[in-house]
């Protein structure tokens, strides 16, 4: 089954930029979707088709998906960004999440 | 605005059925999405279970797919999720979730309306 890696943990100091990876098997001809998941929460939808950003995220998430590798980017990264964070394709009839990131913002 | 929200036993025995409920509001079950459900373990990461389009097609994750049955109840608005045999494995936060839909010739798949989620132990 199609599976999709994510770095456990990444740190970043506030203000700086934060990139968080997912690499899967051909990840680039797929759409990968990103979601936001904070403590005691439900995901939140944040990326979709790549790099579509959802209504009422803030500009400073971007994503971009090419090759085996797919990214979310948070530019000027602040304290309420610290969160786990998933990546998402479908394939073959199946969502599959990625292993997940925790974002810690130092 | 779509709201989902969980309801459902905390608790479940071993060797026993989870089943539970999804309540959709501020919108119709009969639109052009699929409904899914899907999993948290205790610090873990997210499973889909498994979806299903009002029309009554499912589609389930293959390692879940001789235990689970999802249903969508028109009438009431409502998905369900039943699963079977459970183990302490099956122990999550159980969510629903509004997930894809097709367009013309395109299909999108994401999730994105969630429910807050319902906590479910097994354990005797």
């Amino acid at each position: 089954s199609y599976e999709l890696t994510q770095p456990p943990s990444v740190s970043v100091s506030p203000g700086q930029t934060a990139t968080i990876t997912c690499s899967g098997d051909k990840l680039g001809d797929k759409y990968v979707c990103w979601y936001q998941q904070k403590p005691g929460q439900s995901p939140v939808l944040v990326i979709n088709e790549d790099s579509e950003r959802r209504s009422g995220i803030p500009e400073r998430f971007s994503g971009s998906n090419s090759g085996n590798t797919a990214s979310l980017t948070i530019s000027g990264t602040q304290a309420m960004d610290e969160a786990d964070y998933y990546c998402q394709v479908w394939d073959t009839g199946a969502y599959i999440f990625g292993t997940g990131t925790k974002l810690t913002v130092l | 605005q779509l709201q989902m929200q969980e309801s459902g036993p905390g608790l479940v025995r071993p060797s026993g059925t989870l089943s539970l409920t999804c309540a959709v509001s501020g919108g119709s079950i009969s639109t052009n999405n699929w409904w899914s459900w899907v999993r948290q373990p205790p610090g873990k990461g997210l499973e889909w279970i498994g979806e299903m389009y009002h029309s009554g097609t499912t589609n389930y994750n293959s390692s879940l797919k001789s235990r689970v049955t999802i249903s969508v109840d028109k009438f009431k608005n409502q998905l369900s999720l039943e699963l079977k045999s459970v183990t302490a494995a099956d122990t999550a936060v159980y969510y629903c979730a509004r997930g894809g839909y097709c367009s013309g010739s395109s299909c999108f798949y994401y999730m994105d309306v969630w429910g807050k989620g319902s906590t479910v132990t097994v354990s005797s």
